[in-house]
């Protein structure tokens, strides 16, 4: 089974718009960290936001929150009021006990002017 | 910035041939995993070392190995390359379990 999925392979948004990127998990260990990266086409993976599985509240960093929703196995990345830097790869991550990172298949994301 | 270097940034190599890329990780980061993103898809794990061991490693032959020195610098090495080895290969540092793991920019290698 694989440990992450996105279903979404690209989204476009119009700039200062709001988007929501989907990432679902798989996992039986109680304690991992859930991880949101951008990836511009010079290849660098940009970390965006972390949220640990026992975090009560949903993480928000600037204009990026994730909105986790535990009994679903959901770690949805929200990007507020877009900008056209925005457009590029997206890739949720997890990572159990210290362990390797899954990645998902990332979503390419737009922004139109 | 996040601090990891990689070299080279592109290197072109003959099938058959061995390769090693090199990372320079964050400043005081112990833990050095390396991954492999092929076209279109996401970064797969390789292998990461803790402290000058290797203490994980993904599904990958033996051809791929690696070494982490006392600096925590890092190297990987692969020999006999194949087509399909073609690929971005990244380096990445964290610091304990959990932690956001900071990314160099990649290595992309073209096997011909």
């Amino acid at each position: 089974a694989q440990k992450i999925t996105q279903t979404q392979p690209g989204m476009f948004v119009q700039e200062k718009e709001a988007v929501t990127l989907d990432c679902t998990y798989d996992t039986s260990d109680p304690s991992y960290g859930l991880f949101w990266y951008k990836q511009p086409s010079s290849g660098e993976m940009i970390f965006l936001i972390y949220q640990g599985s026992y975090d009560q509240q949903n993480a928000t960093e600037g204009r990026y929150s994730l909105n986790f929703q535990k009994a679903r196995k959901s770690a949805n990345l929200v990007i507020s009021a877009s900008q056209l830097g925005d457009s590029a790869m997206y890739f949720c991550a997890m990572r159990e006990r210290g362990d390797q990172f899954y990645f998902g298949t990332g979503t390419s994301l737009t922004v139109i002017p | 910035e996040t601090g990891v270097t990689q070299s080279p940034t592109h290197l072109i190599k003959t099938r058959g041939q061995q390769v090693t890329l090199r990372c320079s990780s964050q400043s005081g980061h112990n833990t050095v995993s390396w991954y492999q993103q092929a076209l279109g898809q996401g970064p797969q794990f390789i292998f990461q070392y803790y402290r000058e061991e290797e203490n994980g490693r993904g599904n990958f032959p033996p051809r791929f190995s690696g070494l982490q020195f006392p600096n925590y610098s890092s190297e990987l090495n692969v020999n006999a390359l194949e087509l399909d080895d073609s690929a971005l290969y990244l380096c990445a540092s964290s610091l304990g379990e959990y932690t956001e793991a900071f990314f160099g920019q990649g290595t992309r290698l073209t096997v011909v």
